[in-house]
């Protein structure tokens, strides 16, 4: 079975500060991908980023990056120079390859950006 | 548009009554998958369609819900004699099933909110 455990519920910070969120997952499979979505107050999910399990390499995509880490099954995503608009829920998820590929969610972490 | 789309996007009903939300998955698409988020928590698995089939269900699906695709397009996902703990964000995706093992995926419709008075 897997499971994804985001131990952060809610995150405040100022405007510009720099902010990591949480992940740490659980699979036994040795091909699985992660993922991260953000749920603006609108509801919709949006993709944010996509790794699989081979590639452990750290992304940088403007002020967001991600730090892959295998050996403690971490998937941190960090925010910098946060603004008001990155506020949302935060969603770490985790598929295996194999099978209807379901994805499996952490609880969530809202981020609160104030100015 | 050739996003997932889903429809309403709000009900209110009363407990008791039935409730149909409709899917109307990416053209071309041959999975499409029903999630249902509560408050505070993220989205759960509820079920899974290759085309017409439906092919895995959650044990979260109780036998008060019933989930379609008929000819493997649109799907509806029905909820019979609702119940005040039914009330959640029901979300559908879609994803095309590719030739060699790969994720492949999935695009989330903006959801459908349900609240049982």
């Amino acid at each position: 079975a897997q499971k994804v455990t985001q131990a952060q519920t809610e995150i405040s910070v100022v405007e510009k500060e720099d902010v990591t969120l949480d992940c740490v997952y659980e699979t036994r499979d040795t091909t699985y991908y992660l993922f991260w979505y953000k749920q603006p107050p609108s509801g919709e999910l949006v993709f944010l980023i996509r790794r699989n399990s081979f590639d452990e390499q750290n992304e940088i995509s403007g002020r967001y990056s991600w730090n892959f880490q295998k050996s403690t099954s971490s998937f941190n995503f960090t925010i910098t120079a946060s603004q008001v608009v990155d506020s949302a829920v935060y969603f770490c998820a985790l598929s295996v390859s194999t099978g209807f590929q379901k994805l499996v969610f952490g609880t969530g972490t809202r981020l609160l950006v104030s100015p | 548009d050739t996003g997932v789309s889903q429809n309403p996007r709000h009900k209110i009903t009363k407990r008791g009554q039935n409730v149909t939300f409709r899917c109307d998955p990416i053209s071309e698409h041959n999975r499409l998958y029903w999630y249902r988020q509560t408050l505070g928590q993220g989205p759960e698995f509820l079920t899974y369609f290759q085309n017409e089939a439906q092919l895995e269900k959650s044990r979260l699906l109780s036998d008060r819900f019933s989930a379609e695709r008929p000819k493997g397009s649109f799907s509806t996902l029905e909820i019979q004699r609702t119940e005040q703990g039914d009330s959640a964000m029901y979300l559908c995706a879609s994803s095309s099933r590719g030739q060699s093992i790969s994720y492949n995926e999935q695009f989330f419709g903006p959801g459908t909110r349900l609240t049982v008075l």
